[in-house]
């Protein structure tokens, strides 16, 4: 049961164009979310959160939405630069305890 | 500040022995988390572990795992005979508080030959 689906392996964008990654989300217990970022043979690296009685938090470089209707949250990188090239992934907790992840979308800025 | 700590980095055991893994977290953090993440998955709960307390081990296979964060020294998680499907990336992450941001350690790569 994947409470928390990034439906997209992969996701290639131009340098200095915006990168939106994608995820879903089943639990409507969740209230509370967050951004990941992840290099081969590192841990995971946090971005950005949001909680649920937001529906917009900005960071830099970094935009996190949270569509709770639709159960749905993106995160938005403008511009993007080559060092962002890495694995994404959105988590969720309900009570701000064990988090559930997505599977991971692997984003690649091309020069 | 340092961050999390795990060590070792990368640990081969044959199937049948056991692994150890430990996890420091950073100063101030008394909220330990670990999860596992197998090949082209993303991360998994395992448990939640307070100073000597246990506080939520949903994610923990019944057998052969156990989980401590004893008064003093790093958490462990414990792998006892393990198979092949145990290898895996297992990442600790530490928090100042149960409502606050988790930061990772860079993971213990487990192999099971």
């Amino acid at each position: 049961d994947q409470q928390v689906k990034q439906n997209s392996p992969s996701l290639s964008v131009q340098e200095g164009r915006i990168s939106i990654l994608n995820c879903d989300y089943t639990n409507s217990m969740f209230d509370y979310f967050l951004w990941y970022k992840k290099y081969p043979a590192e841990g995971p690296t946090f971005l950005i959160s949001i909680s649920s009685i937001k529906d917009k938090n900005e960071d830099g470089r970094f935009t996190v939405f949270l569509n709770k209707s639709a159960k749905h949250l993106s995160l938005h990188i403008v511009p993007s630069q080559p060092g962002d090239s890495a694995v994404y992934f959105c988590a969720a907790s309900a009570g701000a305890q064990k988090l559930v992840f997505g599977q991971g979308t692997r984003l690649t800025i091309n020069p | 500040n340092a961050g999390v700590m795990q060590n070792p980095r990368h640990l081969v055991r044959r199937r049948g022995q056991e692994a150890r893994l430990r996890c420091s977290p950073m100063k101030g953090h008394s909220h330990v988390y670990w999860y596992r993440q197998l090949p082209e998955e993303g991360l998994k709960f395992m448990v939640y572990l307070q100073k000597e307390n246990i506080i939520d081990e949903s994610g923990m296979p019944k057998e052969r795992f156990s989980a401590e964060f004893p008064k003093e020294g790093p958490s462990i998680l414990r792998i006892q005979q393990v198979v092949r499907g145990d290898s895996a990336a297992y990442f600790c992450a530490s928090s100042p508080g149960a409502d606050n941001e988790q930061f990772f350690g860079p993971g213990t790569r487990l192999t099971v030959l």
